[in-house]
């Protein structure tokens, strides 16, 4: 199986802010790979698809960049309602597989 | 517009049996993989199944196989996910996904609510 691991775990960061979030595949994953929100007690909401391409009705201010075995979700000027847990999964091979998330909370 | 909604979850004792079903509308249920995903309470996410809509294939996570198994009726636009000799370990929020293809995709791009299935005694 493919592992994703992501860092950091947690951030702690100020309305405003630039937040990048790195996920790193344990094998080439080529570009496939979905970045995902979650807030608490809602459902995972894509952002990011093919590694960079946004999904329709994402902010502009999500990007996402990276191939092989290393990417990056970044927010560019991070606002109130970004504060959520992020997680990248690959979907290159089954099993699918999932980073173990990165927590963005406010400092 | 896409809609998923998960039913079934509930209380149940460690040994038992749990069937979860996803009702899928706004898109043509049969062109698409369909996968469940759980989520542990304060836990990532964890793939757990998926009916490919080429072929009828499933698939399953290792932790399980033989005890889990998922099935889809293309006629009522449903997912299911029939759950046998459950353990505490199985204890999380169960969300039914819809991949963006057929054939042994996972590309999700739309998640239902989830339900929560909790095994104690």
């Amino acid at each position: 199986d493919i592992q994703m691991t992501q860092s950091p775990s947690s951030l702690s960061a100020s309305v405003g802010d630039r937040v990048t979030i790195t996920c790193r595949a344990s094998q080439s994953i080529s570009s496939s790979l979905n970045w995902y929100q979650q807030k608490p007690g809602k459902a995972p909401k894509r952002l990011i698809y093919g590694a960079s391409s946004l999904q329709s009705g994402v902010p502009s201010r999500f990007s996402g960049s990276g191939s092989g075995t290393d990417f990056s979700l970044t927010i560019s000027s991070l606002l109130p309602e970004d504060f959520a847990t992020y997680y990248c999964q690959q979907t290159y091979s089954g099993p699918p597989t999932f980073g173990q998330g990165t927590k963005v909370e406010i400092k | 517009e896409v809609q998923l909604l998960e039913s079934g979850g509930g209380l149940v004792q460690p040994g038992g049996s749990l069937r979860l079903s996803c009702a899928a509308s706004g898109f043509t249920f049969s062109n698409y993989d369909m996968s469940w995903v759980r989520q542990a309470p304060g836990k990532g996410l964890e793939w757990v199944s998926s009916s490919s809509a080429i072929g009828g294939g499933t698939y399953y996570a290792d932790s399980v196989k033989g005890r889990f198994t998922v099935s889809r009726d293309n006629s009522k636009n449903t997912l299911y996910l029939e759950m046998k000799s459950l353990r505490v370990g199985d204890t999380a929020v169960y969300y039914c996904a819809k991949a963006t293809c057929g054939g042994n995709c996972y590309r999700f791009d739309c998640w239902g609510q989830g339900t929560l299935v909790t095994v104690s005694s």
